[in-house]
């Protein structure tokens, strides 16, 4: 089956960076978009980033942009972000999200535990 | 930027209730939207895609409708373990947004 799960996070200092990784198994990963979303502690869903199935193209939410960089390897089914910069406002549980495409309609369908960044000094 | 709201926030509800939430989208989106369910310390799960598809292994009490701006994510008896928080998401252009959410609570 399909699963997913987040590593790296932790407590990161202001300004400091890391990376997150999402190992991927049960599936094709090479097939598939992936994406980053975030959820502040007791607050709503925050998109971060897509990555296209073959990597051609990365899109970004506005408050992340120029800090963050979404990254692929198939060769390990491995998803990657970035952070760099980190903020207090960073603090979030990060999961990594498959996307699936049905009839050009898309949906996120299979979604990490999480892994949680705290940005504090 | 598209966004999205949700109405109502919080509802109040009891079990064999039927429930009706509503997304707002700030231009046009057709049909790309999709709803999910998150219950506390869980990952969301995808309810209903392309505004009323159920996603396969969802029950049928859930049904979406809608294009364009306004959508509906409609519970026909609400069970004890829909009790959570529904979120409505859209697909049209990036960057991809969220509704604020809306939680559902026992009357």
């Amino acid at each position: 089956q399909v699963q997913l799960v987040e590593s790296g996070g932790g407590v990161v200092r202001p300004g400091r960076s890391l990376r997150l990784s999402c190992a991927a198994s049960g599936f094709t990963f090479s097939h598939h978009a992936m994406h980053w979303v975030r959820q502040a502690p007791g607050k709503g869903l925050e998109w971060v980033a897509i990555i296209l199935y073959d990597g051609s193209d990365k899109f970004y939410a506005d408050s992340v942009k120029g800090r963050f960089t979404i990254s692929r390897d198939d060769s390990k089914n491995t998803l990657y972000l970035q952070i760099n910069s980190l903020r207090p406002e960073d603090t979030a549980v990060y999961f990594c999200v498959r996307e699936v495409v049905v009839y050009a309609r898309a949906a996120l369908d299979s979604w990490g535990p999480g892994t949680l960044v705290t940005v504090s000094s | 930027d598209i966004q999205l709201t949700q109405s109502p926030s919080f509802l109040s509800a009891s079990v064999g209730d039927r429930v009706t939430i509503t997304c707002r989208a700030s231009q046009g989106i057709s049909s790309y939207l999709a709803w999910y369910q998150q219950k506390p310390g869980k990952a969301p799960k995808v309810l209903i895609y392309a505004a009323s598809t159920l996603q396969s292994g969802v029950p049928s009490r859930f049904s979406g409708s809608g294009s364009g701006t306004e959508f509906t994510l409609t519970i026909s008896s609400l069970q004890p373990e829909d009790f959570a928080t529904y979120y409505c998401q859209q697909f049209k252009s990036y960057p991809i947004t969220f509704g604020p959410g809306t939680k559902v609570d026992f009357k």
